[in-house]
């Protein structure tokens, strides 16, 4: 699996749009990038995920640039529920063992 | 169901003890994987069955790891003679892998049994 770099934490305020960018230098012809979320004592929860140019759900929005290097994830209006963990993956659609790494921890404030 | 359990939350053992985890994956969910969690990190891959196959236990830390799914429903997560460094979030998570043809197959995930070796 492609390693992912991205940010240990971020703050923000209600109302505000959060991004954070992961870096996936090497990541593969075949790797589709992946975003999950995960609330205290609950599992990680899917967001969004994509392959190249921009993804966007009700939930979230992904952006992926040409050279696919990188990806930002951008939850718009956040509230204090969106305090969360939320992890990059990058790995072929068809590899079933999720990496997940330390993911980037949101806190929102009101 | 609606989603993937886990059964028990919590549990606290000695150490030494053997304990049983349980997972009841979603309905008609022909994967299922077992991952474990330490605190403060990203979940980290055990195992992987299709049906009631272990085609992947390569993530499993030691032979004291054992994973079952005997009728390709529900599975258990057993570990025996459990050490301290055992203790940790277990998450079992289900899905329709193979991904559809879309490419979008996500992997469903429980809230986990929080384990703690005393």
């Amino acid at each position: 699996l492609a390693k992912t770099t991205q940010p240990i934490s971020m703050d923000s305020y209600e109302g505000q749009e959060v991004n954070i960018t992961c870096s996936h230098n090497n990541i593969a012809t075949n790797d589709y990038i992946t975003w999950y979320q995960q609330f205290p004592s609950q599992g990680p929860r899917f967001i969004i995920q994509g392959y190249k140019t921009k993804v966007t759900n009700e939930v979230a929005s992904l952006f992926i640039p040409a050279d696919r290097k990188s990806s930002t994830l951008s939850l718009p209006r956040v509230s204090l529920s969106d305090t969360a963990v939320y992890y990059c993956l990058v790995g072929d659609i068809n590899d079933y063992k999720l990496s997940f790494g330390a993911g980037t921890t949101v806190t929102v404030r009101a | 169901g609606a989603g993937v359990s886990q059964s028990p939350r919590y549990k606290v053992a000695k150490r030494g003890q053997d304990v049983a985890l349980r997972c009841d994956p979603i309905s008609g969910h022909v994967s299922l994987f077992w991952y474990q969690q330490a605190l403060g990190q990203g979940p980290e891959f055990l195992t992987y069955f299709q049906n009631e196959a272990q085609l992947d236990k390569s993530g499993l830390p030691s032979d004291r790891f054992f994973a079952e799914r005997p009728e390709g429903s529900v599975s258990t997560l057993k570990i025996q003679r459990t050490q301290q460094e055992d203790s940790a979030v277990y998450l079992c998570a289900s899905s329709q892998w193979p991904p559809a043809a879309d490419g979008n197959q996500p992997q469903h995930f429980g809230d986990g049994t929080r384990l703690s070796i005393l």
